[in-house]
């Protein structure tokens, strides 16, 4: 069936890195996209950016810009998101999702990878 | 930035209710718009795209209408299992998520 399994929980020191995997089975890897969206404890979705699995072409959203690098490995179907200098507002569940078409639905997502940001 | 605006942020209603959801585009986002359930400690799931599509799977009390910058959600008839809190989100200029409205039984 179709799938995105993410990589485990990560506890991170403020200023460090973290780089957050997510597995595609099930399907063509490269005929979708997919998008990172992030959850803090308590509140709403926020989207994080967009890579395409086709070519590597990427989006990210503005207040991430410079912090955020996502990749894919076409040869394990596997999507990447790395999270730099990251602060304590970071913490949050950190979620792929499958995307439809040239930014379509979200119509399959990972279980989600809690990251915690503390000293 | 797009900015959408989810209202109402919470809401109380009975088994058996209509409910309604709304969503306003801060600009014009034609039809690209789609809705998403979260029940908590789960993932998003996909319910309505392009703003009025069912994805499949979906029970048909789902369904999502507007165009532009005004955006309903309805449950035609409320069902325990639809507690959770539901997103709009616009894909029109990269994405945005609407704040959220969280659904609770009364």
């Amino acid at each position: 069936q179709v799938q995105l399994v993410q990589s485990g929980a990560e506890v991170k020191k403020p200023g460090a890195s973290v780089k957050v995997s997510c597995k595609a089975s099930g399907y063509t890897f490269t005929s979708y996209g997919i998008s990172w969206v992030r959850q803090a404890p308590g509140q709403g979705l926020e989207w994080m950016g967009w890579i395409s699995a086709y070519n590597g072409n990427t989006n990210y959203a503005q207040k991430l810009q410079g912090r955020v690098t996502m990749t894919t490995d076409t040869s394990t179907s596997t999507a990447y998101m790395e999270l730099r200098s990251l602060r304590s507002d970071d913490t949050a569940v950190y979620y792929c999702a499958r995307v439809r078409g040239a930014g379509g639905g979200m119509d399959v997502w990972g279980q989600g990878t809690t990251v915690t940001v503390s000293s | 930035d797009i900015q959408m605006t989810q209202s109402p942020s919470s809401l109380s209603a009975s088994v058996g209710d209509r409910v309604t959801i709304t969503c306003q585009a801060s600009q014009d986002i034609s039809n690209y718009l789609n809705w998403y359930q979260q029940k908590p400690g789960k993932a998003p799931k996909l319910l309505i795209y392009d703003a009025s599509n069912l994805e499949t799977g979906v029970p048909s009390r789902f369904s999502g209408s507007g165009s532009g910058t005004d955006f309903t959600f309805t449950i035609s008839s409320l069902q325990p299992e639809d507690i959770a809190t539901y997103y709009c989100q616009q894909y029109d200029n990269l994405y945005t998520f609407g704040q959220g409205t969280k659904l609770e039984i009364k």
